[in-house]
């Protein structure tokens, strides 16, 4: 299976801030990677897809990128309904694995 | 507008087999390019992809869970379901059933609201 690890785990940020979250592959995935945002008692929600595209409908302040192993989701300027918790996923192969989520809070 | 809805029991003994099953309105199960499939998960915790299926029939399996479950597509009632048997308390989790499409990549990019069960005796 592939390993996703994303890093920090919980992140304390302001309004307005610029934060950037970090996944990391345990092996190649190309750009094989979601990004998923799940609020408190709410079902996830499609981000980024194939690491760099944005979902219909997304806000363009959500950024992807990166190849490989290593990739980043951005928010540039952070809006109160972004505290949520934030998942990556690859779907290179089969299981389809998730990261262990980054929990985005208020400061 | 597509929309999916899972049901099934809350509670389920260890040992037992926990079924669920995932209507969908609003669309057809049989529309091709779609796959339908689960996520689990358990209380305070991270997400796991259990499985999926065509609506062919065609499925695949979280090799962790291989052994003990199955998913079935209905396509004259719109449905599909999930079937896990032998579940110890490791398998308490919200179960959300979800639409895959492959874009450039798949990705889940359709959610139920998801379903609890707790395995309990």
């Amino acid at each position: 299976d592939i390993q996703m690890t994303q890093s920090p785990s919980s992140l304390s940020a302001s309004v307005r801030d610029r934060v950037t979250i970090a996944c990391r592959a345990s092996q190649s995935i190309s750009t094989y990677l979601n990004w998923y945002q799940q609020r408190p008692g709410k079902a996830p929600k499609l981000l980024i897809y194939a690491a760099s595209y944005l979902q219909s409908g997304v806000p363009s302040r959500f950024t992807g990128s990166g190849s490989g192993t290593d990739f980043t989701l951005t928010i540039s300027s952070l809006q109160p309904e972004d505290f949520a918790t934030y998942y990556c996923q690859q779907t290179n192969s089969i299981p389809y694995t998730f990261g262990q989520g980054t929990k985005l809070e208020i400061k | 507008q597509l929309q999916l809805q899972e049901s099934g029991p809350g509670l389920v003994k260890p040992s037992e087999t926990l079924s669920l099953t995932c209507t969908v309105s609003g669309g057809s199960i049989s529309s091709s390019g779609f796959y339908w499939g689960w996520i689990r998960q358990p209380p305070g915790k991270g997400l796991e992809w259990v499985g999926s299926i065509y609506y062919s029939g065609r499925t695949y399996y979280n090799p962790s869970l291989k052994s003990r479950v199955s998913i079935s597509v209905a396509t004259s009632e719109n449905q599909f379901s999930l079937n896990l048997t032998s579940v110890t308390a490791a398998d308490t989790a919200l179960y959300y059933c979800a639409r895959l499409v492959t874009t450039i990549v798949v990705v889940i990019d359709l959610w139920g609201q998801g379903t609890l069960v707790t395995v309990s005796s």
